[in-house]
């Protein structure tokens, strides 16, 4: 099945820093989403991205399909940014899941 | 209702005791996903659901497990004779289907078998 690969896997960082997340994956997708779990652990899903560059306030995303890797930014870094940061790929290629891939994810802590 | 529900929140049961862990897709969402989360680990693949049947089971991790969905709406995962490695938070997520739309998670359900 399709690997997904997410660096790196642990980040901390100063409030007002800016970081880039990656995610490569070994296959062609159809989609790619990011999401964010929080330290309370609720999962919310930050972009809904094929393709192409997304901006939503301090966070925006671009992926890169033909070269098969997103990156997700964060700018001007805020305490609430800390947790785990998700990618995950549709290739629609079955194997499980509906052909729906998670990678293991970036620990990110923002420090005040 | 808004977003994906489930209930309960928190499950804390005996080893050897069946537990039934049951999700609210949105409305409309055909897809649904159920997801095991040990603490401090990524999200385990259970069983995914389009409509009411389930092409995928393969994420079950034992005869213990079974999941089943009506309406194309709610679900319910049950675990029998729970084991203390039953102990996680169980997600469940749905979407509009064929991992064509954005996915959207529940709040989980954290179970803790003693």
């Amino acid at each position: 099945g399709i690997q997904v690969e997410q660096s790196p896997p642990d980040l901390i960082l100063q409030e007002g820093a800016n970081s880039t997340l990656r995610c490569n994956f070994s296959d062609s997708v159809n989609n790619l989403q990011w999401f964010h779990q929080n330290p309370w652990g609720q999962l919310i899903n930050l972009f809904y991205i094929p393709s192409g560059t997304k901006q939503n306030g301090r966070l925006s995303a671009t992926t890169v399909a033909t070269e098969r890797y997103s990156l997700l930014y964060i700018s001007s870094s805020q305490t609430t940014d800390s947790g785990v940061y998700f990618c995950a790929v549709f290739s629609g290629l079955g194997g499980g899941a509906d052909g729906l891939t998670f990678g293991k994810g970036t620990h990110l802590i923002i420090q005040p | 209702g808004a977003g994906v529900s489930q209930s309960p929140s928190n499950k804390v049961t005996e080893k050897g005791k069946d537990v039934e862990l049951r999700c609210d897709p949105i409305s409309g969402h055909t897809a649904l996903y159920w997801y095991r989360q040990r603490l401090g680990q990524g999200l385990e693949f259970l069983i995914y659901f389009q409509g009411n049947s389930a092409p995928d089971k393969s994420g079950l991790p034992s005869d213990r497990f079974s999941a089943e969905r009506t309406g194309e709406s709610v679900s319910t995962l049950t675990i029998q004779r729970t084991q203390q490695e039953d102990s996680a938070v169980y997600l469940c997520a749905s979407s509009y289907g064929q991992g064509l739309s954005p996915l959207h998670f529940g709040n989980g359900t954290r179970l803790t078998v003693t």
